[in-house]
């Protein structure tokens, strides 16, 4: 059974600073998403990761992803409130798409 | 274009009553997706149609959960005989073919049963 972990599951950040959130899945898988979610809202596409060593960037996040460590990374450059939101990855194993969601990680950008 | 609407927005129901709630994809779209969203259970995969058809109901969590999909467009999932347990945000996605870069989410149907 494919799991899907993120870490950590609250992130409490100053404006300014960088930061990493990690998602680590237990089968191997090279396509993989980051999503966002905001309070009451549904899920906003981020990034789709198709390979290893795939880097995408957007304004302040960037993701990556490592197939042979199972892992992928989103990081924050210079956080500002407006990133504050829930941030999930989901893995795709199987060949028509189905996700497999981590925990979420719930992020809080102060002043 | 319109992106995946999902009908009611909120459904408030009576234990033990059917519900259906509705999902439209964007058009074009073949795959569909259904998804759970519960503070208990994270994000769950329900169902997949590709086309009319539905290759993957594992997610479904009873049989009192089902699905279907007409013209190869709207979609209605019907809860029967709801329970508290059902109570979660129900999501649909779609995509314009299987293994598609991007899935795109509705604003979900929030259920609550009494």
């Amino acid at each position: 059974e494919l799991k899907v972990e993120q870490n950590p599951l609250f992130l409490s950040m100053q404006e300014g600073k960088n930061y990493t959130i990690y998602c680590n899945y237990s089968t191997t898988s090279d396509r993989l998403y980051w999503y966002r979610q905001d309070p009451g809202k549904s899920l906003e596409s981020l990034f789709v990761l198709l390979s290893n060593g795939a880097v995408k960037q957007e304004g302040r996040l960037m993701a990556s992803l490592d197939t042979k460590a199972r892992l992928s990374t989103l990081h924050i450059t210079a956080a500002v409130h407006d990133l504050s939101a829930t941030y999930f990855c989901a893995v795709v194993l199987t060949s028509y798409g189905k996700l497999t969601f981590g925990q979420g990680t719930i992020l809080t950008v102060h002043p | 274009g319109a992106g995946v609407s999902q009908s009611p927005s909120n459904k408030v129901t009576e234990k033990g009553k059917d519900v259906e709630l509705r999902c439209d994809p964007i058009s074009g779209h073949t795959a569909l997706y259904w998804y759970r969203q519960s503070l208990g259970q994270g994000l769950e995969f329900l169902i997949y149609f590709q086309g009319n058809s539905a290759p993957d109901k594992s997610g479904l969590p009873s049989d009192r959960f089902s699905a279907e999909r007409t013209g190869g467009s709207v979609s209605t999932l019907t809860i029967q005989r709801t329970q508290q347990e059902d109570s979660a945000v129900y999501l649909c996605a779609s995509s314009p073919r299987i293994l598609a870069a991007m899935q795109y989410f509705g604003p979900g149907t929030r259920l609550t049963v009494l």
